[in-house]
């Protein structure tokens, strides 16, 4: 069955500092999908990336970057620079290729970034 | 502007009054779903369709109905209410399956006393 672990369940920086957040999966499909959700205040999901599980290249938008490594089920998240609007729930969720059409989603990270 | 919505935002309701969230999406795409947000459960699928006439249970469909008539709507029903339904519902579209990115709208907050 696919899980996802998101250890963290809170963490507070000040602003400017550099955050990880963990995310770890489950699955025994060879073919899946990973995403990152942001839950702002505002209770609204947004969309931040996915990566197919053929694809462990790391990737970076601005202050974003993402390190998926296979050998550890992990997909973590970093936020360079932290900023107050980073504030915010984060959620990583996985779907599998061949299972039931859902994602299924971490327990989220609450990122708290103190001016 | 490519969305989904949701209607309403907030509902107060009571105990077997039934109800139809209401979920929308214009950028054309086949699957849908529906979600429910709880402390401490996080998110979970209540149900999905694949396309129009194609729907199937998540992992808590107990007390929902769905439909998908037209490829853009699709309405979450409760036909008689209770208390642990009071949740945050989101809807979301992706252009075919999970493995897409999902568009989520922007969420109804339900109570039911």
């Amino acid at each position: 069955a696919q899980k996802v672990t998101q250890a963290q369940t809170e963490i507070s920086v000040v602003e400017k500092e550099d955050v990880t957040l963990d995310c770890v999966y489950e699955t025994r499909d060879t073919t899946y999908y990973l995403f990152w959700y942001k839950q702002p205040p505002s209770g609204e999901l947004v969309f931040l990336i996915r990566r197919n599980s053929f694809d462990e290249q790391n990737e970076i938008s601005g202050r974003y970057s993402w390190n998926f490594q296979k050998s550890t089920s992990s997909f973590n998240f970093t936020i360079t620079a932290s900023q107050v609007v980073d504030s915010a729930v984060y959620f990583c969720a996985l779907s599998e290729a061949g299972g039931a059409q859902k994602l299924v989603f971490g327990q989220g990270t609450r990122l708290t970034i103190n001016p | 502007e490519a969305q989904v919505t949701q209607n309403p935002r907030y509902l107060i309701t009571v105990t077997g009054k039934k109800l139809t969230v209401t979920c929308s999406q214009n950028m054309n795409h086949e699957y849908m779903s529906w979600y429910r947000q709880d402390p401490g459960l996080g998110l979970r699928q209540i149900y999905y369709s694949m396309n129009v006439e194609v729907t199937d249970k998540g992992d808590v469909p107990e007390g929902y109905k769905v439909s998908r008539k037209e490829k853009r709507n699709f309405p979450l029903i409760l036909e008689s209410p209770s208390p642990n339904q009071t949740s945050l519902y989101f809807c979301a579209s992706s252009l075919s399956g999970s493995r897409y990115e999902q568009y989520f709208g922007p969420g109804t907050r339900l109570t039911v006393t």
